[in-house]
Protein backbone atom coordinates (compact mmCIF):
# COMPACT_ATOMS: atom_id res chain seq x y z
CA UNK A 1 0.00 0.00 0.00
CA UNK A 2 1.85 3.32 -0.96
CA UNK A 3 1.61 5.86 1.89
CA UNK A 4 1.13 9.56 2.05
CA UNK A 5 3.07 11.47 -0.78
CA UNK A 6 3.83 14.73 -1.16
CA UNK A 7 4.96 16.84 -4.43
CA UNK A 8 7.35 18.77 -4.40
CA UNK A 9 9.92 17.63 -1.87
CA UNK A 10 11.61 20.99 -2.03
CA UNK A 11 10.47 23.95 -2.97
CA UNK A 12 12.78 27.39 -3.24
CA UNK A 13 11.24 30.68 -4.40
CA UNK A 14 11.16 34.24 -3.86
CA UNK A 15 9.06 36.36 -1.78
CA UNK A 16 5.91 37.64 -3.47
CA UNK A 17 5.65 34.49 -5.87
CA UNK A 18 3.41 32.09 -5.76
CA UNK A 19 4.08 28.20 -4.90
CA UNK A 20 1.57 25.28 -4.99
CA UNK A 21 1.66 21.48 -2.92
CA UNK A 22 0.51 18.87 -3.31
CA UNK A 23 -0.39 16.20 -1.35
CA UNK A 24 -1.51 12.66 -2.52
CA UNK A 25 -3.46 10.77 0.51
CA UNK A 26 -3.30 6.67 0.92
CA UNK A 27 -6.18 5.00 -1.26
CA UNK A 28 -9.36 4.97 0.44
CA UNK A 29 -8.34 8.03 3.17
CA UNK A 30 -11.22 10.18 3.27
CA UNK A 31 -9.80 12.04 5.88
CA UNK A 32 -7.00 14.61 4.62
CA UNK A 33 -4.91 17.29 7.04
CA UNK A 34 -2.61 19.59 6.28
CA UNK A 35 0.47 20.84 9.34
CA UNK A 36 3.27 22.98 9.06
CA UNK A 37 6.49 23.30 10.74
CA UNK A 38 8.36 26.42 11.19
CA UNK A 39 12.37 26.87 12.46
CA UNK A 40 12.35 26.02 15.89
CA UNK A 41 8.28 24.95 16.83
CA UNK A 42 6.06 22.29 16.74
CA UNK A 43 4.29 20.99 14.13
CA UNK A 44 0.96 22.90 13.66
CA UNK A 45 -2.12 21.92 12.50
CA UNK A 46 -3.33 23.93 9.37
CA UNK A 47 -6.34 22.32 7.97
CA UNK A 48 -8.92 19.23 7.73
CA UNK A 49 -10.90 18.03 4.51
CA UNK A 50 -13.21 15.07 5.07
CA UNK A 51 -13.99 14.05 1.61
CA UNK A 52 -13.91 17.63 -0.68
CA UNK A 53 -15.30 19.56 2.85
CA UNK A 54 -13.44 21.35 4.77
CA UNK A 55 -14.12 20.17 8.16
CA UNK A 56 -12.07 22.37 10.04
CA UNK A 57 -9.82 25.14 8.48
CA UNK A 58 -9.09 27.22 12.12
CA UNK A 59 -5.01 26.49 11.80
CA UNK A 60 -4.77 28.62 8.47
CA UNK A 61 -2.14 31.28 9.39
CA UNK A 62 -3.98 34.03 6.62
CA UNK A 63 -6.08 34.36 3.26
CA UNK A 64 -2.39 34.00 1.52
CA UNK A 65 -3.14 30.48 1.99
CA UNK A 66 -5.56 28.43 -0.04
CA UNK A 67 -6.38 24.63 0.09
CA UNK A 68 -8.32 22.54 -2.42
CA UNK A 69 -9.38 18.82 -2.54
CA UNK A 70 -11.40 18.82 -5.91
CA UNK A 71 -13.30 15.12 -6.22
CA UNK A 72 -12.13 14.35 -2.57
CA UNK A 73 -8.90 12.34 -3.54
CA UNK A 74 -5.64 14.56 -3.78
CA UNK A 75 -5.43 17.68 -2.07
CA UNK A 76 -3.33 21.16 -2.93
CA UNK A 77 -2.28 24.22 -0.66
CA UNK A 78 -1.37 27.47 -2.10
CA UNK A 79 0.37 29.87 -1.12
CA UNK A 80 0.04 33.69 -2.72
CA UNK A 81 1.66 35.33 -2.40
CA UNK A 82 4.62 33.83 -0.43
CA UNK A 83 5.93 35.87 2.52
CA UNK A 84 9.38 35.20 4.59
CA UNK A 85 7.21 33.95 7.61
CA UNK A 86 5.90 30.80 5.09
CA UNK A 87 9.01 29.25 5.16
CA UNK A 88 9.02 25.84 7.12
CA UNK A 89 8.07 22.00 6.55
CA UNK A 90 4.53 21.41 5.39
CA UNK A 91 3.10 17.77 6.07
CA UNK A 92 -0.04 16.00 5.09
CA UNK A 93 -1.34 13.35 6.49
CA UNK A 94 -4.41 11.18 5.95
CA UNK A 95 -6.70 8.57 7.85
CA UNK A 96 -9.33 6.18 7.35
CA UNK A 97 -11.61 7.61 9.37
CA UNK A 98 -11.34 10.95 12.00
CA UNK A 99 -10.64 8.84 14.76
CA UNK A 100 -7.86 6.44 13.44
CA UNK A 101 -4.04 7.63 13.73
CA UNK A 102 -3.05 9.79 10.72
CA UNK A 103 -0.55 8.71 8.54
CA UNK A 104 2.04 11.54 7.58
CA UNK A 105 4.45 12.07 4.36
CA UNK A 106 7.44 12.99 4.17
CA UNK A 107 6.57 16.81 3.30
CA UNK A 108 7.21 19.32 1.38
CA UNK A 109 10.49 21.98 2.61
CA UNK A 110 9.28 25.27 1.53
CA UNK A 111 11.94 28.08 1.44
CA UNK A 112 11.10 31.46 0.45
CA UNK A 113 13.63 33.64 0.37
CA UNK B 1 1.23 27.07 28.86
CA UNK B 2 2.04 25.25 25.98
CA UNK B 3 -0.94 22.16 25.60
CA UNK B 4 1.82 19.21 24.87
CA UNK B 5 4.65 19.63 26.64
CA UNK B 6 8.13 17.12 26.13
CA UNK B 7 11.63 17.53 27.16
CA UNK B 8 13.60 18.44 24.11
CA UNK B 9 16.73 16.34 25.03
CA UNK B 10 18.88 15.85 23.31
CA UNK B 11 18.83 12.01 25.18
CA UNK B 12 21.79 10.01 24.43
CA UNK B 13 21.93 6.22 26.12
CA UNK B 14 23.93 3.07 25.18
CA UNK B 15 23.15 0.91 23.25
CA UNK B 16 21.24 -1.91 24.69
CA UNK B 17 19.97 0.15 27.47
CA UNK B 18 15.62 1.39 27.97
CA UNK B 19 15.44 4.44 27.09
CA UNK B 20 12.52 6.75 28.12
CA UNK B 21 10.46 9.56 26.57
CA UNK B 22 8.41 11.39 28.78
CA UNK B 23 5.15 13.60 27.65
CA UNK B 24 2.85 15.81 29.72
CA UNK B 25 -0.75 17.23 28.03
CA UNK B 26 -3.17 20.43 29.58
CA UNK B 27 -6.25 19.39 28.18
CA UNK B 28 -7.88 17.12 30.91
CA UNK B 29 -10.44 15.76 28.36
CA UNK B 30 -8.31 14.27 25.72
CA UNK B 31 -8.70 9.84 25.15
CA UNK B 32 -6.24 9.23 22.09
CA UNK B 33 -2.31 9.95 22.40
CA UNK B 34 0.20 9.23 19.87
CA UNK B 35 3.98 8.50 19.79
CA UNK B 36 5.48 9.21 16.11
CA UNK B 37 9.34 8.75 15.57
CA UNK B 38 10.66 10.86 12.92
CA UNK B 39 14.11 10.77 10.83
CA UNK B 40 15.94 13.76 9.75
CA UNK B 41 14.47 14.84 6.49
CA UNK B 42 11.52 12.17 6.67
CA UNK B 43 7.89 11.82 7.61
CA UNK B 44 6.82 11.13 11.12
CA UNK B 45 5.91 7.31 11.24
CA UNK B 46 3.25 6.07 13.92
CA UNK B 47 5.13 3.61 16.26
CA UNK B 48 2.79 4.03 18.66
CA UNK B 49 -0.67 5.02 19.72
CA UNK B 50 -3.03 4.69 23.54
CA UNK B 51 -6.24 5.14 24.59
CA UNK B 52 -6.47 3.98 27.87
CA UNK B 53 -4.80 4.24 31.28
CA UNK B 54 -2.16 1.92 31.62
CA UNK B 55 0.54 0.03 29.87
CA UNK B 56 0.68 -1.30 26.30
CA UNK B 57 3.13 -2.75 24.67
CA UNK B 58 4.46 -3.68 21.15
CA UNK B 59 7.49 -5.37 20.58
CA UNK B 60 10.50 -3.05 22.40
CA UNK B 61 8.05 -0.52 22.57
CA UNK B 62 5.49 0.18 25.70
CA UNK B 63 3.29 2.98 26.02
CA UNK B 64 2.38 4.31 29.22
CA UNK B 65 -0.79 6.93 29.79
CA UNK B 66 -1.80 8.16 32.99
CA UNK B 67 -4.66 10.62 32.71
CA UNK B 68 -4.96 11.44 36.24
CA UNK B 69 -1.71 12.90 35.98
CA UNK B 70 -2.12 14.17 32.41
CA UNK B 71 1.23 12.31 31.98
CA UNK B 72 1.96 9.89 28.26
CA UNK B 73 5.43 8.45 28.10
CA UNK B 74 7.51 6.11 25.68
CA UNK B 75 9.32 3.16 26.46
CA UNK B 76 12.45 2.30 24.45
CA UNK B 77 14.01 -1.76 25.40
CA UNK B 78 17.19 -2.80 24.08
CA UNK B 79 17.91 0.19 22.94
CA UNK B 80 19.33 0.38 19.10
CA UNK B 81 21.46 2.71 17.16
CA UNK B 82 18.55 2.73 14.66
CA UNK B 83 16.63 4.00 17.28
CA UNK B 84 18.22 7.13 16.61
CA UNK B 85 15.37 9.87 15.93
CA UNK B 86 12.88 12.65 17.30
CA UNK B 87 10.34 11.19 18.89
CA UNK B 88 7.12 13.01 18.55
CA UNK B 89 4.30 13.27 21.09
CA UNK B 90 1.09 13.71 19.63
CA UNK B 91 -2.44 14.57 21.42
CA UNK B 92 -6.04 14.13 20.43
CA UNK B 93 -7.76 16.96 22.00
CA UNK B 94 -10.80 17.11 23.83
CA UNK B 95 -13.95 18.30 21.45
CA UNK B 96 -15.11 18.02 18.02
CA UNK B 97 -11.76 18.93 16.49
CA UNK B 98 -9.60 16.45 14.73
CA UNK B 99 -6.16 18.05 14.66
CA UNK B 100 -3.58 16.57 16.58
CA UNK B 101 -1.15 18.61 18.94
CA UNK B 102 2.44 17.66 18.85
CA UNK B 103 4.87 18.26 21.51
CA UNK B 104 8.21 20.07 20.27
CA UNK B 105 10.30 16.38 20.69
CA UNK B 106 12.86 14.33 22.03
CA UNK B 107 16.16 13.95 20.30
CA UNK B 108 17.20 10.56 21.07
CA UNK B 109 20.70 9.21 20.39
CA UNK B 110 21.48 5.50 20.74
CA UNK B 111 25.71 5.21 20.93
CA UNK B 112 26.80 2.22 19.70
Amino acid sequence: EAGVTQFPSHSVIEKGQTVTLRCDPISGHDNLYWYRRVMGKEIKFLLHFVKESKQDESGMPNNRFLAERTGGTYSTLKVQPAELEDSGVYFCASSYDSNQPQHFGDGTRLSIL
Amino acid sequence: QKEVEQNSGPLSVPEGAIASLNCTYSDRGSQSFFWYRQYSGKSPELIMSIYSNGDKEDGRFTAQLNKASQYVSLLIRDSQPSDSATYLCAVLLSGSARQLTFGSGTQLTVLP
